[in-house]
């Protein structure tokens, strides 16, 4: 199985400034044949379910808004929030879709300073 | 818009039984991959199970496996999971949700359910 590690677990940002998360796959999401890492991002909201913010490492999901950002390849991946909003307080998880079982990461609670 | 809707969670003993549905609309069911993703209270995300378009293939955790069977019913767009052997920690919200790419298991969820509450307890 593909463990998913995310850092930190949780984060305080204040408002407007920028917020990362960290995810570290045990071994690489990076499908050689055609060159996309299967990496996604999703953000939870208490009380709802998880939405998708990044596919493909890097690709916006439509409608999430340009703030959000999503970088890296391999087994090292980023999730940027460049100007943190009240609205982004939320669990955010990476998932690996590389492979079955589908793994999630543990998760990161991010909150305002 | 596309919309999933559970429901047939509930309270049930261990080593019970329980049949969870997904009702979809908004979208062309029967070309999708489906899948269950569960969430213990105050815990993370847990894949649990998927199945292909026409029911082809269908693959399952670890920690399901030979309890649970996943089913589709494209003539009335819905997905189940038939839970049984039910242990204290299947307790959790499940979700079902859609594959995002045709055709394919390896591919993130766009569309999830509200969810459904399943609690084992004696």
């Amino acid at each position: 199985d593909i463990v998913m590690t995310q850092s930190p677990d949780s984060l305080a940002v204040s408002l407007g400034e920028r917020a990362t998360i960290n995810c570290k796959s045990s071994q690489t999401v990076l499908y050689n044949s055609n060159n996309k890492n299967y990496l996604g991002w999703y953000q939870q909201k208490p009380g709802q379910p998880p939405k998708l913010l990044i596919y493909w490492a890097s690709t916006r999901e439509s409608g999430v808004p340009d703030r959000f950002s999503g970088s890296g390849s391999g087994t090292d991946f980023t999730l940027t929030i460049s100007s943190l909003q009240a609205e982004d307080v939320a669990v955010y998880y990476c998932q690996q879709y590389y492979s079955t079982p589908i793994t999630f990461g543990q998760g990161t609670r991010l909150e305002i300073k | 818009q596309v919309q999933l809707v559970e429901s047939g969670g509930g309270l049930v003993k261990p080593g019970g039984s329980l049949r969870l549905s997904c009702a979809a609309s908004g979208f062309t069911f029967s070309d999708s991959y489906m899948t269950w993703i569960r969430q213990a209270p105050g815990k993370g995300l847990e894949w649990v199970s998927y199945i292909s378009s026409r029911s082809s293939y269908t693959n399952y955790a670890a920690s399901v496996r030979g309890r649970f069977t996943i089913s589709r019913d494209d003539a009335k767009n819905s997905l189940y999971l038939q839970m049984n052997s039910l242990r204290v920690d299947d307790t959790a919200v499940y979700y079902c949700a859609r594959e995002r790419e045709l055709d394919t298991a390896m591919a993130p969820f766009d569309y999830w359910g509200q969810g459904a509450l399943v609690t084992v307890s004696s």
